[in-house]
């Protein structure tokens, strides 16, 4: 079974709208960490935000947030106001807290086009 | 402020040859690992480095060897270079496995 399912190969969003990136993991442990990184075409990965598996309150970081819904096993990335330079791949990663890997498994990524 | 520095960023290999990979990180930090990316996909770890002198397998090492003498420095070596191999490797580093990882820019490395 996938770890990280990202059901969105790709999504467009026009400038200043806000967008909701998907993102659902399984796992069985309690102590987990859930990721978001962003890959522009210049192919660096930039850390977005981070979501750990008891923190009450959903990650906020400017203009990014993560929907944490800890039941469903989901935890979506939401960018506000969109701009262009938001245009790039986005990967959900998950690192699973007693596995001993201490290491991040990566969804197969969803592409935004921030249209103008 | 370099962060993660990997060596080198291209790298056109032969079927059979060997090279390896240098990735140093100057934020001092204790995790490192080598992760490879190919077209459509995210990212899979090849191995990783919990402190200096330690190794550990990730989810794809067949192929791969990996050694962490300094802590600064984590080496990823391909004794023989398979086509299947053709990928773009990135390094990483965190400070703790629950702390964000920092990126390199990573090595596009091709093999014929």
């Amino acid at each position: 079974a996938q770890k990280i399912t990202q059901t969105q190969p790709g999504m467009f969003v026009q400038e200043k709208e806000a967008v909701t990136l998907d993102c659902t993991y399984d796992t069985s442990d309690q102590s987990y960490g859930l990721f978001w990184y962003k890959q522009p075409s210049s192919g660096e990965m930039i850390f977005l935000i981070y979501q750990g598996s008891y923190d009450e309150q959903n990650a906020t970081e400017g203009r990014y947030s993560l929907n944490f819904q800890k039941a469903r096993k989901s935890a979506n990335l939401v960018i506000s106001a969109s701009q262009l330079g938001d245009s790039a791949m986005y990967f959900c990663a998950m690192r699973e807290g007693d596995t001993g890997r201490r290491a991040l498994t990566f969804g197969s990524g969803t592409r935004l086009q921030v249209q103008p | 402020n370099a962060g993660v520095t990997q060596t080198p960023k291209f790298r056109v290999l032969k079927t059979g040859q060997s090279m390896t990979l240098l990735c140093a990180q100057d934020m001092n930090h204790e995790y490192m690992y080598w992760y490879r990316q190919d077209p459509g996909m995210g990212l899979r770890l090849i191995h990783y480095s919990v402190g200096e002198g330690t190794t550990a397998k990730g989810e794809v090492p067949d192929g791969y060897n990996v050694s962490r003498l300094k802590k600064q420095n984590f080496l990823l070596g391909l004794e023989s270079a398979a086509p299947s191999q053709t990928s773009v490797y990135f390094c990483a580093s965190s400070l703790g496995f629950n702390q964000p990882q920092h990126f390199g820019d990573g090595t596009r490395l091709s093999i014929l």
